[in-house]
């Protein structure tokens, strides 16, 4: 299988509150991992990529962070959200050292 | 020169018309080029992808068009449906960096 978990499905949480979504994915080692956050009728904005484990790229400066403790888990973390964080969270990996990028079904986050 | 022009925004066809989304882009390094599929609270979903060296490619009644002079590529939906309507986004990637530049997207509605 090469599924890819995100959860939570959807997420409530109070401005100023920390943040953790989870991505895991199955399958093939070493994968290529990615975070993007869609707000809503809009496109998609990539967040952070990842090359292999403790290896973090940062696309945009904002008050997230991104850690891979293991080959095929990604975390999206925050210490204190903003009510902008409200969107929708996509994991997506690829195969290997393969281009294509696939989605998981996505995180919900508002912020009130 | 990182963006991916798409349009139009939003789209209407009747039943079995073949709606036309296109794209353009600047970075002449760009080698890849992807078509997502996206419904409402889903992650996108791969579609169609190309790369340059050919002008065209067919994946049932999916058809990317490219026009490696013009920097432009274009998805034509044939005998579409009403189960297309959905948001479909192109993408631009080159093998030497692991990210991928998304269009706007364009929301597509076909009516019964």
């Amino acid at each position: 299988s090469q599924t890819i978990h995100q959860w939570p499905a959807t997420l409530v949480q109070p401005v100023g509150s920390p943040l953790s979504l989870e991505c895991t994915v199955e399958g093939t080692s070493n994968p290529n991992l990615y975070w993007y956050r869609q707000a809503a009728g809009r496109g998609l904005q990539l967040l952070f990529y990842s090359v292999g484990i403790g290896q973090i790229s940062s696309e945009v400066p904002q008050n997230l962070s991104a850690s891979r403790p293991q080959d095929r888990q990604f975390i999206l973390s925050s210490k204190k959200l903003l009510l902008s964080d409200s969107g929708f969270y996509l994991c997506a990996r690829t195969w290997g050292s393969g281009e294509t990028q696939y989605f998981g079904p996505g995180t919900r986050l508002l912020v009130l | 020169q990182q963006q991916v022009k798409q349009s139009p925004q939003s789209l209407i066809v009747q039943k079995g018309g073949i709606p036309i989304i296109n794209c353009a882009y600047e970075n002449t390094a760009f080698d890849y080029f992807p078509w997502y599929q996206q419904f409402p609270g889903k992650g996108p979903a791969l579609l169609i992808a190309i790369r340059p060296d050919v002008s065209e490619k067919k994946e049932g009644r999916f058809t990317i068009s490219f026009n490696k002079s013009a920097k432009q590529f274009s998805l034509h939906i044939m005998d579409s449906q009403p189960g297309d309507s959905a948001t479909y986004f192109c993408a631009a990637s080159d093998s030497g960096t692991y990210k991928y530049i998304f269009g706007t997207g364009t929301r597509l509605k076909v009516l019964a």
